[in-house]
């Protein structure tokens, strides 16, 4: 069965923009984790989406929003972009809610210039 | 909040030699510990998982212990071969999951 899918692989951006990354789960999956990745830092918990509704968001600035659509698609938006935001964007799906094995996409990676 | 810590960011063993990767944990409360492995321009892969109701969980060259009590865990790979050679990430579960900043294993020939 197909993995899980983040559209667009890459992206530059401008300071200031805003941007939308996709991610389709796993067919089945309700379960819909985004997290970011910089050197160093490992992966930066951001937000949890299960049957639409968010359930957990770690500590990002309100720029960074989310939300997912009845067929489990999520979406991640960041408004007003600034250098830093520069990173590795992962979705990973589940078939249950968190604790249990996740599936990660490719991720997204977004450059800010 | 660094509630994983993974305090070597690399190692480097020699093939057919164990590579011992560690993991350090704050919250208590967690319940669920994974390990996940992740190759350059690919999504991480999850390897392998325990419960906090074991101590021990192995799946053929990986074993994965956990102290509860030095909130420890560790991820033995016997024996390393090359195409072990990536980043591990360590990941501990409880109403979502959280990781640490992962370290880069090297298997050298």
């Amino acid at each position: 069965k197909a993995g899980v899918t983040q559209t667009p692989r890459y992206l530059i951006k401008t300071r200031g923009q805003q941007v939308t990354l996709s991610c389709s789960p796993i067919s089945g999956h309700r379960s819909v984790s985004w997290y970011q990745q910089t050197p160093g830092q490992g992966l930066q918990f951001l937000f949890e989406y299960f049957s639409e509704t968010q359930r957990n968001k770690g500590n990002f600035p309100g720029r960074f929003s989310g939300r997912q659509f009845s067929n489990s698609r999520s979406e991640m938006n960041v408004s007003t972009l600034e250098l830093g935001d520069s990173a590795l964007y992962l979705c990973a799906s589940s078939l249950l809610r968190p604790p249990g094995e996740a599936f990660f996409g490719q991720g997204t990676r977004l450059t800010v210039v | 909040d660094q509630q994983v810590k993974q305090n070597s960011p690399s190692l480097s063993v020699q093939e057919g030699r164990i590579s011992i990767l560690n993991c350090d944990y704050t919250n208590s409360m967690f319940d669920y510990f994974l390990w996940y492995k992740k190759y350059p321009a690919e999504g991480p892969t999850f390897l392998i998982s325990i419960s906090s109701i074991k101590d021990k969980n192995e799946d053929g060259r990986f074993t994965v212990f956990l102290n509860k009590s030095a909130k420890h865990l560790s991820l033995h790979i016997v024996p390393s071969q090359p195409g072990d050679s990536a980043v591990y990430f360590c990941a501990a579960s409880l109403r979502d999951m959280r990781f640490g900043a992962g370290t880069r294993l090297t298997v050298k020939p």
